[in-house]
């Protein structure tokens, strides 16, 4: 079966630091990972989306990686914030359309 | 306004009500989700809907239903409520025509004693 496996272990890190969060996923690589944040009691929010054929994907502070060999994402936050505490949550597609199956999502917290 | 938007956003129900969680939906997509969250178990999909003739049944769909009464509304039904079944339940909506990202309601926290 497809599964996606995010470390479950919160993830401390200081202020201006960066945090890197891995995804790992087996099975056949999906067409394209996405990476949501989620904070508390409230629903997740998309920040990325990186294909399969993509090495890297950049939006303003965050990167995201792709690396097929591996099976792995790779979710970097740079000269993170307390703002940026939250939960991610990565998902795959599952087959070619729709669907996603989600992580159980990391929590990461910054400390001032 | 918000996008997406789900009704009510608590619920404490007893065993073996009935009880429906609405979701409408104002972005205009085609597909829409339901999706319920527990602690440590992430997000598991119960049902999807890719168009208003077309319901799926997800990873755990047992003891739910859905209905799709327009294409802004996709409303999830528990026939008879069990306590394993509190938990934030979400719904969600996606087009179909990309970039594939899932806009999510606020969520709806059910208690079921």
């Amino acid at each position: 079966s497809q599964k996606i496996e995010q470390n479950s272990e919160a993830l401390n890190i200081q202020e201006g630091k960066t945090a890197t969060l891995t995804c790992n996923y087996t099975n056949y690589s999906p067409a394209y990972l996405q990476w949501y944040r989620q904070d508390p009691g409230r629903g997740p929010v998309f920040l990325l989306l990186i294909r399969e054929n993509e090495k890297e994907k950049r939006k303003e502070r965050l990167k995201v990686t792709f690396d097929t060999t591996l099976k792995q994402s790779l979710f970097h936050i740079t000269a993170s914030q307390p703002a940026d505490s939250a939960t991610y949550l990565c998902a795959r597609v599952y087959n070619q359309g729709g669907k996603l199956i989600f992580g159980q999502g990391t929590e990461l917290s910054v400390k001032p | 306004d918000a996008d997406v938007t789900q009704t009510p956003r608590n619920r404490i129900t007893k065993t073996g009500k009935r009880i429906m969680l609405e979701c409408s939906q104002t972005k205009g997509h085609d597909r829409m989700y339901w999706y319920r969250q527990d602690p440590g178990l992430g997000l598991r999909l119960i049902y999807y809907s890719f168009d208003v003739k077309d319901i799926n049944k997800g990873e755990i769909s047992d003891g739910y239903s859905v209905s799709r009464q327009a294409q802004a509304k996709f409303s999830l039904s528990l026939e008879s409520a069990i306590p394993n079944q509190t938990a934030l339940y979400f719904c969600a909506t996606e087009s179909s025509a990309g970039p594939y990202e899932q806009y999510f309601g606020p969520g709806t926290r059910l208690t079921v004693t």
